[in-house]
């Protein structure tokens, strides 16, 4: 059962450019929704985090965008650099009702051309 | 360094074998999580520690796993008998009872 799914698997950017990823849950109970870069052989780091009472965050070029009503959250990341090059998860979990175990989505890959 | 550490850091096995994994937390944090990483996919829930306490385990644990967290301090995750479907990265990860999660660098297990 595949709560969390992410979209797309890949995507090419010119740098400069900006990255689009979205996700999409069907657990209506999930309440935080937090977005994991990783490089290869690398384990995930943690980018940024959204709560559902918030519509939108911005952390330096990174921004979520969530839309409750639609069970949707996306990552943008602005001005995006060759560094950017990484997979990105979102994941999402219940905080409080199951321990905060993270439910991640299959990842996007994102090749960020110089 | 503060952040979660993970030992071995890459372990070869033959089918057959037992192997064992150690995490240490970020010292102040009293939860602790086990991923499961295959290639191309995202990271799956394991088992999660609230000091020693072991809260809860996923269906992915069969009986061959078992995790420990004595003292509530390090934690390390056995495969007895392993397989070649064990062939995975498995990830560490601590946190403040709910706070955000904080993953080591996991450990690639290869079965042969």
């Amino acid at each position: 059962q595949q709560q969390v799914k992410q979209s797309p698997q890949s995507l090419i950017v010119q740098k400069g450019g900006i990255s689009i990823i979205n996700c999409a849950y069907e657990n209506t109970a999930f309440d935080y929704f937090p977005w994991y870069q990783q490089f290869p052989g690398k384990g995930p780091a943690l980018l940024i985090a959204i709560r559902p009472d918030v519509s939108e965050k911005k952390e330096g070029r990174f921004t979520i965008s969530f839309n409750k009503s639609a069970k949707q959250f996306s990552l943008h990341i602005m001005d995006s650099q060759p560094g950017d090059s990484a997979t990105y998860f979102c994941a999402a979990s219940r905080v409080k009702a199951a321990g905060n175990k993270l439910t991640f989505g299959g990842g996007t890959r994102v090749l960020v051309k110089p | 360094d503060t952040g979660v550490s993970q030992d071995p850091r890459h372990k070869i096995t033959k089918r057959g074998q037992n192997v064992t994994f150690r995490c240490d937390p970020i010292s102040e944090h009293n939860r602790l999580y086990w991923y499961r990483q295959t290639l191309g996919q995202g990271p799956e829930f394991l088992t999660y520690f609230q000091n020693e306490a072991q809260l809860e385990k996923s269906r992915l644990l069969s009986d061959r796993f078992s995790a420990e967290r004595p003292k509530g301090s390090f934690s390390t995750l056995e495969i007895q008998r392993t397989e070649q479907g064990d062939s995975a990265m498995y990830l560490c990860a601590s946190s403040r009872q709910n706070y955000e999660q904080y993953f080591g660098p996991g450990t690639r297990l290869t079965v042969t």
